[in-house]
């Protein structure tokens, strides 16, 4: 059990264009899902806590209007990169957790961002 | 200071060595702990949980010190599979999640 998907695995974007990438529990309830980007040769960021039927928690220096969750159902999290720029070309990972504060966090695989 | 603290290595060791990392974290309230294995731009997966003093799986053990902050991994009899990153996470109340920066492993033939 424990499976997480995403969708796109990889999407190339012309610059100023929106880009939604959906996050997905196969296998059990996430009440929490945390989205992060990664650069090449760095460590995770994380980019917010999305807690399902509340307003995510974004981390320090991440633009909640440019980065855009939405976490409808306990098996979905959604994030929307509003009007992207090269700048915003990163590797996103969301991750889910079956309860908060006890349990290890599981990953999707990951969706290459490129804006052109 | 940072929340986690981990060696990042490169550590290059041949197939069948056995290799230990360590980290270290600041927080004595931390309540959970974790290793992730992270391969080249994959994601990270969970490799082990470190819930009380210590965790074995096969030729992977991790130990936890309370008194001294620091979770350790072993590796036994290393493959070339092994290669890899190695993410120390740690659980604070709050459910607040921190991550070491990794350690960096290649097994050589």
């Amino acid at each position: 059990g424990a499976v997480v998907s995403q969708h796109p695995s990889w999407v190339i974007c012309k610059s100023g264009t929106s880009v939604k990438i959906e996050c997905r529990s196969l296998d059990f309830q996430a009440t929490t899902m945390f989205w992060y980007r990664q650069f090449p040769k760095q460590s995770l960021m994380l980019m917010a806590t999305s807690n399902e039927g509340s307003k995510a928690t974004y981390e320090q220096g991440v633009e909640k209007d440019k980065f855009l969750i939405n976490h409808a159902s306990l098996t979905l999290s959604t994030l929307t990169v509003t009007s992207a720029h090269p700048e915003d070309s990163s590797f996103y990972i969301c991750s889910a957790q079956r309860d908060p504060g006890l349990a290890e966090q599981y990953f999707g695989p990951g969706t290459r961002l490129t804006v052109t | 200071r940072k929340e986690v603290e981990q060696d990042p290595g490169p550590f290059n060791v041949p197939e069948g060595a056995t290799v230990a990392f360590n980290c270290t974290y600041s927080n004595s309230a931390s309540q959970s702990f974790f290793w992730y294995r992270q391969d080249c731009r994959k994601e990270p997966k969970l490799l082990m949980s470190v819930y009380s003093s210590g965790n074995e799986d096969g030729r992977f053990t991790a130990q936890l010190n309370r008194a001294s902050q620091y979770i350790s991994l072993l590796i036994r009899d290393s493959k070339l599979s092994d290669s890899a990153t190695y993410l120390c996470v740690v659980l604070y109340t709050g459910n607040q999640f921190y991550f070491g920066t990794g350690t960096s492993l290649t097994v050589i033939p």
